[in-house]
């Protein structure tokens, strides 16, 4: 099964900052996925990254929010934009049944 | 929309004992049930469930889908301390664009107490 890599692992960011996520697969795979987990709550899918075209998103999730590139078959990057501390959560990146190791997201 | 809810939410037992979750769903072109034990940040997969009444086993957890029922049950026998996670469910449906990303429950918080 692939093999996930993210990073960063955790941060504390201003509010109105952005951070990028990244995740990258040891294999090259069609389809990627980036959820969120906000505290408390399970996993919420934010959108699907297929590597050519634009992301397709949740309702609830835009793209002036979280920008998300898919250059390659292996790699992905959620931005998480102008933040406010409700945007701490976990974020994930899958591929398949496989979770990355999560980006635990801070907002002060 | 797909939905997945799972019972209980929370369950306390004592070691040894043996434990069954609940896991129902409504989801448009089933493609799949997964089944998830989530400790820290990341989801470690345990199962998944593609078809009804075959049980799907490893060590001491197990599980198994009914398709007519629309639920699945994880099992957990002879727990430990360290089977004291979040349990996820999840099913996966497809579109015309392919496979669709993952629906998740609530969940499922076990403690195991020695």
């Amino acid at each position: 099964s692939a093999v996930i890599s993210q990073k960063p692992s955790r941060d504390i960011c201003q509010r109105g900052t952005s951070l990028t996520i990244q995740c990258q697969v040891d294999s090259q795979v069609t389809m990627m996925f980036w959820y969120r987990q906000q505290p408390g709550q399970s996993l919420t899918l934010i959108a699907t990254a297929n590597q050519g075209s634009e992301a397709t998103y949740e309702s609830g999730f835009v793209i002036d929010k979280f920008p998300i590139s898919r250059p390659n078959l292996t790699f992905s990057t959620l931005t998480v934009s102008n933040m406010s501390p409700e945007d701490s959560s976990i974020y994930l990146c899958s591929v398949y049944e496989i979770f990355g190791s999560g980006t635990r997201l801070t907002v002060v | 929309e797909d939905k997945v809810v799972q019972s209980p939410l929370s369950l306390v037992v004592h070691e040894g004992d043996t434990v069954t979750l609940n896991c129902s769903y409504e989801v448009t072109n089933f493609r799949s049930l997964l089944w998830y034990k989530q400790e820290k940040k990341a989801p470690t997969f345990l199962f998944m469930l593609t078809s009804s009444g075959i049980e799907k086993k490893s060590g001491r957890l197990s599980s198994i889908l009914d398709k007519k029922e629309l639920s699945s049950i994880l099992n957990i026998t002879a727990t430990q301390t360290g089977d004291s996670a979040i349990y996820l469910c999840a099913v996966e449906g497809y579109s015309g664009g392919g496979a669709d990303g993952l629906t998740f429950g609530k969940g499922t918080h076990l403690i195991i107490q020695p």
